[in-house]
């Protein structure tokens, strides 16, 4: 079975500076996907950013960034010029290849101080 | 907005009763996945169905049951509710791959919230 484990339960940022988020899986597949999602207060589940296993390019989307590394099985997600409403809870999520689930982390929340 | 929908939005019920969570996915998706998020399990994944039919199954109890419609609307069905059952029910659909396993990313709905009294 896989596993996302997050080890930050919170993490607190001061406005326009950067912060990191740490994912790590346990998985013995070659061929997967990695997600970033977020959940602001609104409770909606926001897809931020997502990886696949096979590209070796870390995948950016405007401010979010990821630092994949397989080898060592880690995802962690960068968020640069932090904003208020970065506020939220957010959760890494693995899917193999040819499966249908997700599987969750269980999400950092994420203050971010004015 | 995903364009994900679900409804209801929020549903107070008491135990022993039934209730029905309904979908509709994105337009164009043929894939929908049922997710239930609480405080103790987490995000957990519970059924997933594609263009009607049932593909795969999670933490589902037998008390729960699901399905997809021939417009692809689906509904989540909750019976002999508990207070445990208490929850955000997600909904969340993809675009797949004809008779595949889906490779695309699941977008969510904003959920419904349930409470058991």
């Amino acid at each position: 079975a896989q596993t996302v484990t997050q080890s930050q339960p919170e993490m607190s940022v001061q406005e326009a500076e950067t912060v990191t988020l740490s994912c790590t899986y346990d998985t013995s597949e070659s061929d997967y996907y990695l997600f970033w999602y977020k959940q602001p207060p609104s409770r909606q589940m926001i897809l931020v950013i997502r990886q696949e296993a096979y590209k070796q390019q870390n995948a950016t989307e405007n401010r979010f960034s990821v630092n994949f590394q397989k080898a060592a099985k880690s995802f962690s997600l960068k968020i640069s010029d932090s904003q208020l409403g970065d506020a939220a809870m957010y959760f890494c999520a693995y899917k193999r290849s040819n499966d249908y689930k997700l599987s969750f982390g269980a999400g950092t929340t994420v203050t971010v101080r004015a | 907005d995903s364009g994900v929908t679900q409804t209801p939005k929020h549903l107070i019920t008491a135990t022993g009763q039934r209730v029905t969570l309904r979908c509709s996915p994105r337009s164009g998706d043929l894939s929908v996945y049922w997710y239930q998020q609480s405080l103790d399990q987490g995000l957990q994944f519970l059924i997933q169905y594609y263009n009607g039919e049932e593909r795969a199954k999670g933490n589902i109890l037998e008390r729960f049951s699901a399905q997809q419609f021939p417009d692809l609307h689906s509904e989540l069905n909750l019976s002999s509710l508990e207070l445990g059952d208490s929850a955000l029910y997600f909904c969340a659909s993809s675009v797949s791959v004809s008779g595949g396993a889906p490779r695309e990313t699941q977008y969510f709905g904003p959920g419904t919230r349930l409470l058991v009294l």
